[in-house]
């Protein structure tokens, strides 16, 4: 059962421009959608998150928004750089429950191209 | 602070051998995941725990794997038994936030079945 749902699975994007990574949910009860960043030899890291009270986030050139109607959140990078490019794992948890159950989506790979 | 450290980096096996693969979490953290991270997809849940007990082990193939922290803080998961299928990445995550469960990740065991 995917829960998560991740698109693209890869994309590349010149240097500068903006990359956008969507990810979708089935379960209504979630609310709280980590987004994490991991580098090839590395563990996932968390790069930003948002609570389902809020529609957007915003820290540095990274800001995620939320649509819960929709089930859909997104991942913005501007100005995208060399250095971003990672795989990016969207997640989603109920945090009420004190279990804190990650599901996580396969992926997107990133690749920014100078 | 140190991070979470993971042991072995690296195993290779013939299916039907046994790995163990040892995680200490960062200090502080009472909570403490093991996660299996197949190549190109997410990381899956295999257990966690709280503290010494386990707090959800269902996704666990409990025929084959096994789990332990008996003092609270280190782990180890153990896989009996080898199957090419068990080839993946194992991801152990630590956590101390009550209000959303932060996970920090360490850098994985990377384990072939040949």
């Amino acid at each position: 059962q995917q829960q998560v749902r991740q698109s693209p699975q890869s994309l590349t994007v010149w240097e500068g421009g903006t990359t956008v990574l969507t990810c979708s949910y089935e379960d209504s009860t979630f609310n709280y959608f980590p987004w994490y960043q991991q580098f090839p030899g590395e563990g996932p890291a968390l790069l930003i998150s948002i609570l389902s009270v809020s529609d957007k986030k915003e820290d540095g050139r990274f800001t995620t928004f939320f649509n819960k109607r929709e089930k859909k959140l997104s991942l913005h990078i501007i100005d995208s750089q060399p250095g971003d490019s990672a795989t990016y794992f969207c997640a989603a948890s109920n945090v009420n429950t004190g279990n804190y159950k990650y599901v996580f989506g396969a992926g997107t790979r990133l690749k920014v191209i100078a | 602070e140190a991070g979470v450290t993971q042991s072995p980096r690296y195993a290779v096996l013939q299916e039907g051998q046994a790995v163990s693969f040892w995680c200490d979490p960062i200090s502080g953290h009472d909570t403490l995941y093991w996660y299996q991270q197949p190549r190109d997809q997410g990381p899956q849940l295999l257990v966690y725990f709280r503290d010494e007990a386990v707090i959800d082990n269902s996704q666990l193939p409990s025929d084959r794997f096994s789990a332990v922290r008996p003092k609270g803080t280190n782990s180890t998961l153990k896989i009996q038994s080898a199957k090419q299928g068990d080839t993946a990445t194992y991801l152990c995550a630590s956590s101390r936030d009550r209000n959303t469960g932060q996970l920090y990740f360490g850098e994985g065991s990377k384990l072939t079945v040949l």
